[in-house]
């Protein structure tokens, strides 16, 4: 979905590194996700916000961190990359009623060596 | 809790053949229910929806019934083409908490 844009898309670094991956949106809409997709685990939540001053911890949120800098920006964080980091990373929006959808960005595929 | 289930992959089907993916859900409440498509190198796109009990989702030749006697939302299409080839998600979305769950995907490969 080209309203929802992350960067890098391919990235890799070496254990320790401090690394952010950022995500912008042209969409409007006030909810912004990163989930983490690995093979045969499906997605899983690390971090969401509801708005700019809204922040909330996923099901795995440790050595990650956020910043929502405005309505259409919600950067993700490792501040010190490991291993185990290894993985597709997505961001995602959606609306705030009850059906509406999730609207993906393209990934970003980060290699922690 | 809330979960999905889907079936484990990965599919393979010859071109033009019926295709069935199932999709069981648990929920405490009524959710709102999504099949979402990821083709190679791509992000997750949705396929189709369906908001209430009955409710059938319909999108590029792609069926899902929202069947809440047997907590199911299985996504079926009649003649499946090389270019379906992709991994598909099956989601639920809770009206309280708006959290989203997600099955773990099936990947199907469609040969000619």
């Amino acid at each position: 979905d080209a309203d929802v844009t992350q960067t890098p898309r391919n990235r890799i670094t070496k254990t320790g590194k401090r690394i952010m991956l950022e995500c912008s949106q042209t969409k409007g809409h006030d909810r912004m996700y990163w989930y983490r997709q690995d093979p045969g685990l499906g997605l899983r939540l690390i971090y969401y916000s509801f708005d700019v001053k809204d922040i909330n911890k996923g099901e795995i949120s440790d050595g990650y961190s956020v910043s929502r800098q405005a309505q259409a920006k919600f950067s993700l964080s490792l501040e010190s990359a490991i291993p185990n980091q290894t993985a597709l990373y997505f961001c995602a929006t959606s609306e705030g009623r009850n059906n509406s959808p999730l609207h993906f960005g393209n990934g970003t595929r980060l290699t922690v060596t | 809790g809330n979960s999905v289930t889907q079936m484990e992959g990965p599919v393979t089907l010859s071109e033009e053949a019926f295709l069935t993916i199932n999709c069981t859900y648990t929920a405490t409440g009524y959710p709102s229910l999504f099949w979402y498509v990821q083709y190679p190198g791509e992000g997750l796109q949705l396929l189709l929806k369906a908001t209430k009990a009955d409710d059938k989702g319909s999108n590029k030749g792609f069926e899902a019934t929202y069947r809440k006697e047997t907590t199911s939302f299985h996504l079926e299409k009649g003649s499946v083409q090389v270019s379906d080839s992709a991994v598909y998600f099956c989601a639920l979305r809770m009206n309280t908490g708006n959290q989203f769950y997600f099955g773990t995907g099936t990947s199907l490969t469609v040969i000619p």
